[in-house]
């Protein structure tokens, strides 16, 4: 089966750099995804690293290890409107390559 | 470019009435084409998912059904509906299965 971890919560303020991390358990991994989530709001594509090593996109970058299934989001000089969850997705290619999610991290920027 | 609609945005229906969300794609041909589910504070929950039309994949038996009756619109479905239906329903479209692209969201509230 699958399973996707990551922290419920996070908090850091606003100039500084936040990790979130994510760990994974999948048979036939896929790629993984970061997508971003405001409270009541739809979420939005962020990241996707099918190769391992660190993927740079403005001040988020997003960085896969396959070997030891983890990931982790990376975000730099933090800005109130990063306040969000943070979801961790991973694509399976069993059972017609389907996307899991995590539960989701919620981050608190504070000023 | 490519939108996404999902309509309607609230909706408060009683138990055992039935229910019928639409989600329409634009500006792309033979999406794949997603049915999450979001209880509150919780990770998302794969419904349904499409690659074609007529072809629909369950991931989860419950009350709910999906249909695919034209290639980009996918709407969601149930005769009867129970209190554990409230959430928030997203309709996402992939252009090949990888990163997914959101509608706005119905939230669903079943009294």
């Amino acid at each position: 089966g699958q399973n996707i971890d990551q922290p419920t919560e996070m908090t850091a303020t606003e100039g500084a750099i936040v990790q979130i991390n994510c760990t994974y358990q999948t048979s036939g991994f896929n790629g993984l995804f970061w997508y971003q989530q405001h409270a009541g709001e739809a979420p939005t594509f962020l990241s996707y690293n099918v190769l391992d090593g660190l993927e740079e996109k403005g001040r988020f970058s997003s960085f896969l290890s396959r070997s030891k299934g983890y990931s982790y989001l990376l975000l730099k000089e933090l800005q109130m409107k990063d306040s969000a969850s943070y979801l961790c997705a991973v694509r399976d290619s069993n059972g017609g390559f389907k996307t899991i999610f995590g539960a989701g991290t919620r981050l608190f920027v504070k000023a | 470019s490519q939108t996404i609609h999902q309509w309607p945005a609230t909706l408060v229906q009683p138990v055992g009435s039935p229910l019928s969300l639409e989600c329409t794609v634009e500006g792309t041909s033979n999406p794949n084409l997603y049915w999450y589910r979001q209880a509150a504070g919780r990770g998302l929950q794969l419904l349904f998912y499409s690659v074609g039309i007529g072809q629909i994949s369950s991931e989860v038996p419950q009350n709910l059904s999906a249909s695919r009756p034209q290639d980009r619109q996918f709407i969601l479905s149930s005769k009867k509906l129970l209190l554990s239906d409230s959430g928030f329903y997203l309709c996402a479209w992939s252009p090949d299965g990888a990163e997914q692209y959101f509608g706005p969201g119905t939230r669903l509230t079943v009294t």
